[in-house]
């Protein structure tokens, strides 16, 4: 069975564009959760998807969205991108909301 | 309260001996606890996971300890290998308050196990 798979793997913005990621979770999973890894503040939950509907959304700026399709795939987008936003963005797949979330090898964003 | 705090930062173990991580929790409301294994260039991996209801998980040579009195849980490593050597990140959610996915980490410990 196929992971989780993120596009593109690799990206560099400049500052003030807006970029947009995208995760294609294990087959049959409904549940897609979105992280921000940078080396000061470590892993922070951005917000998570199922069945098209976000269920939890973590302590980001309105910048940061995301939505997810009726196959599950998501995406999720960065508005008016800054310095800071440089990291590596994960997702992760779940079967449901009550199973264990396994994790894509991210899209490492760099902002200039 | 939504913090979960690692310890410690960096740890160095011969070949062959154990490893141990430790996390400490202060949200009550946590009832899931995973541990994630993480190398260069990769995403997290899931590793072991333990519910509040055991004290203890055991999967090959790793073992999760888990004491819901003192909120403390930790990843025990036996006959630690070369190949073991990554960053390894405890966690945890609530699945009883619908927030099973929102995976509070903690900082990480970078492993390194000497041949």
């Amino acid at each position: 069975k196929a992971g989780v798979t993120q596009t593109p793997r690799y990206l560099i913005k400049t500052r003030g564009q807006q970029v947009t990621l995208s995760c294609s979770p294990i087959s049959g999973h409904r549940s897609v959760s979105w992280y921000q890894q940078t080396p000061g503040q470590g892993l922070q939950f951005l917000f998570e998807y199922f069945s098209e509907t976000q269920r939890n959304k973590g302590n980001f700026p309105g910048r940061f969205s995301g939505r997810q399709f009726s196959n599950s795939r998501s995406e999720m987008n960065v508005s008016t991108l800054e310095l800071g936003d440089s990291a590596l963005y994960l997702c992760a797949s779940s079967l449901s909301t009550r199973t264990a979330a396994f994790f894509g090898q991210g899209t490492r964003l760099t902002v200039v | 309260q939504q913090q979960v705090k690692q310890s410690p930062q960096s740890l160095i173990v011969q070949k062959g001996g154990i490893s141990i991580i430790n996390c400490a929790y202060e949200n009550t409301a946590f009832d899931y606890f995973p541990w994630y294994q993480q190398f260069p260039g990769k995403g997290p991996a899931l590793l072991i996971a333990i519910r509040p209801d055991v004290s203890e998980k055991k999967e090959g040579r790793f073992t999760i300890s888990f004491n819901k009195s003192a909120k403390q849980f930790s990843l025990h490593i036996m006959d630690s290998q070369p190949g073991d050597s990554a960053t390894y990140f405890c966690a945890a959610s609530s699945m009883s308050s619908g927030s099973a996915r929102q995976l509070t980490f903690g900082s990480g410990t970078q492993l390194t196990v000497l041949p």
